[in-house]
């Protein structure tokens, strides 16, 4: 079992540059989420989604979107880069709000020059 | 919305003593009660769990209690090895669907 997939596990990026980070879980999960971490910090909820073609705001959504086009995927872009999104990022997933196990994938380092 | 908060954000103890972290919270809506263990480079995980209509769980070392009175629950954990040396997330969740962390607490487990 694959579980949470991320990809890429690193990257680096110059200031303005886009990207997607990919998501993908073979559960047949409901709910899934994208967090970041900075150093020394806890994990901050961006944005999540409670099944295909609905998504909500977290705590810190500004510069970032997502959709949810199947149940198994849910990428998060980064339409205009900047240092402060150097972070990790993690993907997690959930069989439903309130069934209560997150589910992580390892996690994608990004940097942000 | 919900505000968590951990503490210590930092405890190190001798290794075959016991650690305590405790968490609070602000949403009296909050019916489950988790705790996860994140080591290095990897993605938390969870290691024990608790919901709204039980005091008490234990597994093997590590215990939850809850006191939903004063929005309170605590990790325990006893007979600690070095390989509890991790940062470990509370989460309390209730009836929206945002999972929000704890800030987090760094153990270290001193052989």
């Amino acid at each position: 079992n694959a579980g949470v997939t991320q990809t890429p596990k690193f990257q680096v990026l110059k200031t303005g540059q886009s990207m997607t980070l990919q998501c993908a879980q073979d559960m047949n999960h409901e709910y899934m989420s994208w967090y970041r971490q900075d150093p020394g910090m806890g994990l901050r909820l961006i944005h999540y989604s409670v099944g295909a073609g609905i998504t909500d705001q977290g705590e810190v959504p500004n510069g970032y979107n997502v959709s949810r086009s199947t149940t198994e995927d849910f990428p998060l872009r980064l339409l205009s880069a900047a240092p402060s999104q150097t972070s990790v990022y993690f993907c997690a997933s959930s069989g439903g709000w309130n069934t209560g196990e997150l589910f992580f994938g390892e996690g994608s380092r990004l940097t942000v020059l | 919305g919900e505000n968590v908060e951990q503490h210590p954000s930092t405890l190190s103890v001798q290794e075959g003593d016991s650690a305590v972290i405790k968490c609070t919270y602000s949403d009296s809506a909050s019916n489950y009660f988790p705790w996860y263990k994140q080591e290095l480079g990897k993605g938390p995980q969870l290691i024990i769990d608790i919901r709204s209509n039980v005091g008490e769980k234990k597994d093997q070392r590590i215990a939850v209690t809850l006191n939903k009175t004063a929005k309170h629950f605590s990790l325990h954990i006893t007979e600690t090895q070095p390989e509890d040396s991790a940062v470990y997330f509370c989460a309390p969740q209730g009836g929206t669907y945002k999972y929000i962390f704890g800030t987090g607490t760094r153990l270290k487990v001193l052989a």
